[in-house]
């Protein structure tokens, strides 16, 4: 089936500095999801992708779809402690349904 | 604060006992799906319910059997479980329809089980 593979797993940087995670997957997606899950919360739903070249913004956060339509980023401009938690993309997998990238932990010293 | 409720927030149980975890929404989805998280790692799909019907199974082991009495309602019933299966349980809903994977999900806060 359909992964969806994520990198870094694992980021560290000083407040104030911004943060890039990348998602890929081996074959066309026809979207993608992003979530954000703070240490022990729950995952919430960031944005969506469906066009190629997609870039959307909120806020600090540019959500990227690629032209190809096999990989996506997220980027935090001038992270803040806030920011903290581990940031996850979603995209089909098996069965047809949403599957989870492993997941980019962010953490943020002040 | 979460529009998808779960209860408990935590249980413990022996591996003889059974129990339920309950979920329940009112958002009006018809699309409500299980999740199994362990530390550090992402959800991994367990159930999906349509508009009240099982419309996946992830090859969960039958120790595992979801129930969804209504369109608001999603429980687990859990009976003879392994410590393997300590984890943090999600409930998710979204609107429902035709292409699920393309529908914002809502996640509820979790019940994080141990098995002892």
């Amino acid at each position: 089936g359909q992964q969806v593979m994520q990198i870094p797993q694992y980021q560290h940087v000083q407040e104030g500095e911004d943060f890039t995670t990348y998602c890929n997957s081996s074959t066309t997606l026809s979207n993608i999801q992003w979530y954000k899950q703070r240490p022990g919360g729950h995952p919430v739903f960031l944005i969506q992708l469906v066009k190629s070249g997609e870039v959307k913004k909120q806020k600090r956060l540019t959500f990227q779809f690629g032209e190809a339509k096999k990989n996506s980023s997220l980027h935090i401009t001038a992270t803040q402690t806030t920011d903290v938690g581990t940031y996850f993309c979603a995209g089909r997998g098996a069965g047809n349904m949403l599957t989870f990238g492993g997941g980019t932990r962010l953490m943020v010293k002040p | 604060d979460t529009e998808v409720t779960q209860t408990p927030k935590h249980l413990v149980m022996g591996m003889t006992n059974k129990k339920s975890l309950k979920c329940e929404q009112h958002m009006g989805h018809r699309a409500m799906y299980w999740y199994k998280q362990k530390a550090k790692k992402p959800p991994e799909l367990m159930f999906v319910y349509s508009y009240e019907k099982l419309s996946i199974n992830e090859s969960v082991p039958s120790r595992f059997s979801p129930e969804c009495p209504n369109s608001s309602l999603l429980n687990l019933h859990l009976h003879a479980l392994q410590p393997e299966d300590s984890a943090l349980y999600l409930c998710a809903s979204s609107p429902g329809g035709q292409v699920l994977r393309r529908q914002p999900q809502h996640f509820g806060d979790g019940t994080r089980l141990s098995i002892l």
